[in-house]
């Protein structure tokens, strides 16, 4: 299986920042790495697919990059709705696996 | 738009099999391009792919679960299924079902809102 590493495992932030987590792959995954967000009793929210595309009514503060193993989500100014956990996950190879999310925290 | 809803059992015995299902709405299950999936979510915990089933019947599932899962499609009521035989408390999650299509290189881009399964005698 493909391990997922994320960091930092939580962070905290305040309104109008610029957040950047990352996610590592253990081993090369192309550009298969996607980035979700979940908000308590909550099911996850597809953000951006295939590490850099933004899903659809998804906002444009979010973004995100990279390729291989290292890949990053950057939130370029926290709006208060945006304190979430954040996951991502590789279709690379099955099974598919996800990180161990990052808790972002006023 | 296409919603997806999961229904089923909140607990089950232990070494009983789970069950359950996620019907989608707002589009059909037949429609190629997508695969249809399970995903579980331990409480407090990561998430963890179980399965997922094309339409045309082909499956894939997660090693880890030890050949205990099958995923179904019931195209004439729209829905999909989940079973999970020989359950343990370790099987305790939410269990979400999710469309992924192969478009989008499988990212889930619809989920339904999660079922809590309890095993528990």
């Amino acid at each position: 299986d493909i391990q997922m590493t994320q960091s930092p495992s939580s962070l905290s932030a305040s309104v109008g920042d610029r957040v950047t987590i990352t996610c590592r792959a253990g081993q090369r995954i192309s550009s298969d790495l996607h980035w979700y967000q979940q908000k308590p009793g909550k099911a996850p929210n597809l953000l951006i697919y295939t590490a850099s595309s933004l899903q659809s009514g998804v906002p444009s503060r979010f973004s995100g990059s990279g390729s291989g193993t290292d890949f990053t989500l950057t939130i370029s100014s926290l709006q208060r709705e945006d304190f979430a956990t954040y996951y991502c996950q590789q279709s690379y190879s099955t099974p598919y696996t996800f990180g161990q999310g990052t808790k972002l925290e006023i | 738009q296409v919603q997806l809803q999961e229904s089923g059992p909140g607990l089950v015995t232990p070494s009983e099999t789970l069950s359950l299902t996620c019907t989608v709405s707002g589009g059909s299950i037949n429609s190629g391009g997508y695969y249809w999936s399970w995903i579980r979510q331990h409480p407090g915990k990561g998430l963890e792919w179980i399965g997922y089933m094309y339409y045309s019947g082909s499956t894939y599932y997660n090693p880890s679960l030890k050949g205990r899962v099958t995923v179904s499609i019931d195209t004439s009521k729209n829905q999909f299924s989940l079973k999970l035989a020989s359950v343990t408390a370790a099987d305790t999650a939410v269990y979400y079902c999710a469309r992924v299509p192969a478009a989008i290189s499988y990212a889930c881009d619809i989920w339904g809102q999660g079922t809590v399964v309890t095993v528990s005698s």
